[in-house]
């Protein structure tokens, strides 16, 4: 059974860095494409970036100086690191995975997770 | 960036009834468009990829269809459990676009 689960801290100070994990199981992340989309009131949904299961990445370039996409397949952990947080940042981020190697849209998704970003 | 234009915003329909969302594409976007229902509680579900391929264990009265730049969710005989928001999203250029969302209510 596929599983996506999304950890991190519910809430990071202004200017600081926010690193969050997904952890999988059901499938290994050398299979298959693996995506970050953040949604927020003001904003929707947000697709952030991803990582091809080579470890190419892809980053939405309104975000792509502030943002890191990494993975450790042993660990079947996919991770993202975002820094100089400020207060729109402030959304529910979500993992997914992609429907198959070559094929992008998200197939399953994390729960979520809230991110507050305030002093 | 492609810009993903959804509606209708709000859409209310009784169950047994058949009913559209479109979302149109600032650009070609070939056929590379998903559909997901976001319902609260639960992780969102794909629906439709590459415009018109059911996911699979998706039921067969959802369909989706293109038409250049349009494409058209289409659920045919809705149940109470499709009431729920739904987005469209493009996945074909980066970043991989969404539309605004539509949400299905209860008539």
């Amino acid at each position: 059974q596929v599983q996506l689960k999304e950890t991190g801290p519910d809430l990071v100070q202004p200017t600081q860095t926010l690193s969050l994990t997904c952890t999988v199981s059901g499938f290994s992340l050398k299979n298959y494409p693996m995506t970050w989309v953040r949604q927020s009131p003001g904003n929707g949904l947000e697709w952030l970036g991803m990582m091809w299961a080579g470890g190419d990445t892809a980053y939405n370039s309104a975000l792509k100086s502030r943002l890191r996409i990494t993975w450790d397949s042993s660990k079947s952990h996919f991770y993202l690191k975002l820094d100089s947080l400020q207060t729109d940042d402030t959304a529910i981020y979500f993992c997914a995975r992609g429907v198959d190697f070559s094929t992008y849209a998200l197939v399953y998704w994390g729960q979520g997770l809230m991110v507050t970003v305030s002093s | 960036d492609v810009q993903m234009t959804q509606s209708p915003y709000n859409l209310a329909a009784s169950p047994g009834e058949s009913i559209s969302i479109n979302c149109k594409a600032s650009k070609s976007i070939s056929k590379y468009l998903a559909w997901y229902q976001e319902k609260p509680g639960k992780a969102n579900k794909l629906l439709i990829y590459d415009g018109s391929t059911l996911q699979s264990g998706i039921p067969s009265r959802f369909s989706g269809s293109r038409s250049g730049t349009d494409f058209t969710l289409t659920i045919r005989g809705l149940e109470p459990e499709d009431f729920g928001l739904y987005y469209c999203q493009q996945h074909n250029e980066f970043p991989f676009t969404f539309g605004s969302g539509t949400k299905l209510e209860i008539k």
